[in-house]
Parts: structure tokens; C-alpha cells; sequence
């Protein structure tokens, strides 16, 4: 399983956009990087996934270099209700096999975004 | 978006007694399901895989005869604490694999606090 790290706490103020790096030196081929947020008392929302390159929806964007050690997810223009704890995740997203377990996510140490006014 | 639920959203109950928590995927089928435990200012861990129609699989160190896990339908897993302890007091959040190719993406249900007394 590979592992991730991330920075544990990051502080921004509101407008600014924030990166957030994640290293994960041992990414297998089939792994896929998935990043989540989170707020007290809540259950992971999911903000996105991908492969390699780029990829952008309509809350963030996902850098991923070619080597795939390493990903960045990128917030533009945060504001207060963006602070949370994001979590980088990787690891085989699995098949529709029953019985497989495939598609289990561990979670990191995450990091807790600040923003401020 | 597809949507997670999980009921209750919090219990108290006496030591000794069991407990047990519904995870429901609402709008779409999931085969697999995945059972988490969050300890205050921790992360999320995995406890056990739920795939419908047969056994779980459990992580390391998670008793399986304490958290029985039964994923009956396409739609739900429950996860029984049973003789539940002070100890087991935590927030104890599912997420749902969508069956669909070819991300499988996960959804998290917004979790549910049981407080043992």
C-alpha cells in the first residue's frame, strides 16, 4: 500500500489560492489518487481523482506529475468555509468483482487548512 | 450526487449492551461498502470491508465477534457493536463503492457518534 504524506497544517486567507502537496514515493501502477475533505463531525466529502496530468472540476484542480510520486491539489480562491482537513489518498480503486477488496482507502495524518479573513 | 445515509446519527447506550448502525446507499448499488472508526483529532480507520452476500473482511487488530458486520442487500451494511465499552465510544462513519465503471468512486455517509456510558 502506498503511503502518503502531506504537510499537517496549512494556514491562507480568504481569496488566495492554496496548494497542497501530497508525496507518495511507493504509487503502484493501478493506483489512482483521491482527495477528500472533511469536517468536524462529518463524513469525507469527496473533491477529486485521478490518474496523471491534470485533472479540474468545479472546486479544484489535480496536478500530477509524470513520475506520479507526488500530486498536488489546488483550491482556488478559498474562503472561510474551507476550512477543513483534506486527506490525499492512494490506492487501487478496484472492480465491480464481488468479494473483492480492492478499493479500501487508508487514511493519513490529513491536513488541517486554515483560512482566515 | 449520490447520497450515503447512516442511521442513527448518534447513540448512547450502557456498557454491555449492543448497538448496532444502519449505512444505506441511497440512489445508487453498492457492492462493497467499507466501515470506518474516528477517534477525536485522529484519522479515519479502516476497520472492516462489507461485501454484499458474503463475510467481511476485517483489518488487523479489529474484532471480528465485536463489530459484526451484515451487508444484506445492494443497498445496506449494518455494523453491530456487541457488549459495547466505554472504549468503543467513537464516530463511526461507512462509505459506499459505486458499482459503476470506472471509478468506482466512494461516498461517505455523515457518520454516527456512539457514546458508551
Amino acid at each position: 500500500l502506498a503511503k502518503t504524506t502531506q504537510p499537517i497544517s496549512m494556514d491562507s486567507y480568504e481569496g488566495q489560492e492554496v496548494n497542497i502537496t501530497c508525496s507518495h514515493n511507493n504509487i503502484a501502477t493501478n493506483d489512482y489518487i483521491t482527495w477528500y475533505q472533511q469536517f468536524p463531525s462529518q463524513g469525507p466529502r469527496f473533491i477529486i481523482q485521478g490518474y496523471k496530468t491534470k485533472v479540474t472540476n468545479e472546486v479544484a484542480s489535480l496536478f500530477i506529475p509524470a513520475d506520479r510520486k507526488s500530486s498536488t491539489l489546488s483550491l482556488p480562491r478559498v474562503s472561510l468555509s474551507d476550512t477543513a482537513v483534506y486527506y490525499c489518498l492512494v490506492g487501487d480503486i478496484g472492480s465491480a468483482d464481488r468479494g473483492s477488496t480492492l478499493g479500501r482507502l487508508y487514511f493519513g495524518r490529513g491536513t488541517q487548512l486554515t483560512v482566515w479573513p | 450526487g449520490a447520497v450515503v445515509s447512516q442511521h442513527p446519527s448518534w447513540v448512547i447506550c450502557k456498557s454491555g449492551t449492543s448497538v448496532k448502525i444502519e449505512c444505506r446507499s441511497l440512489d445508487f448499488q453498492a457492492t462493497t461498502m467499507f466501515w470506518y472508526r474516528q477517534f477525536p483529532k485522529q484519522s479515519l480507520m479502516l476497520m472492516a470491508t462489507s461485501n454484499e452476500g458474503s463475510k467481511a473482511t476485517y483489518e488487523q487488530g479489529v474484532e471480528k465477534d465485536k463489530f459484526l458486520i451484515n451487508h444484506a442487500s445492494l443497498t445496506l451494511s449494518t455494523l453491530t457493536v456487541t457488549s459495547a465499552h466505554p472504549e468503543d465510544s467513537s464516530f463511526y462513519i461507512c462509505s459506499a463503492r459505486d458499482d459503476k465503471y470506472p471509478t468506482y468512486e466512494q461516498y461517505f455517509g455523515p457518520g454516527t457518534r456512539l457514546t458508551v456510558t
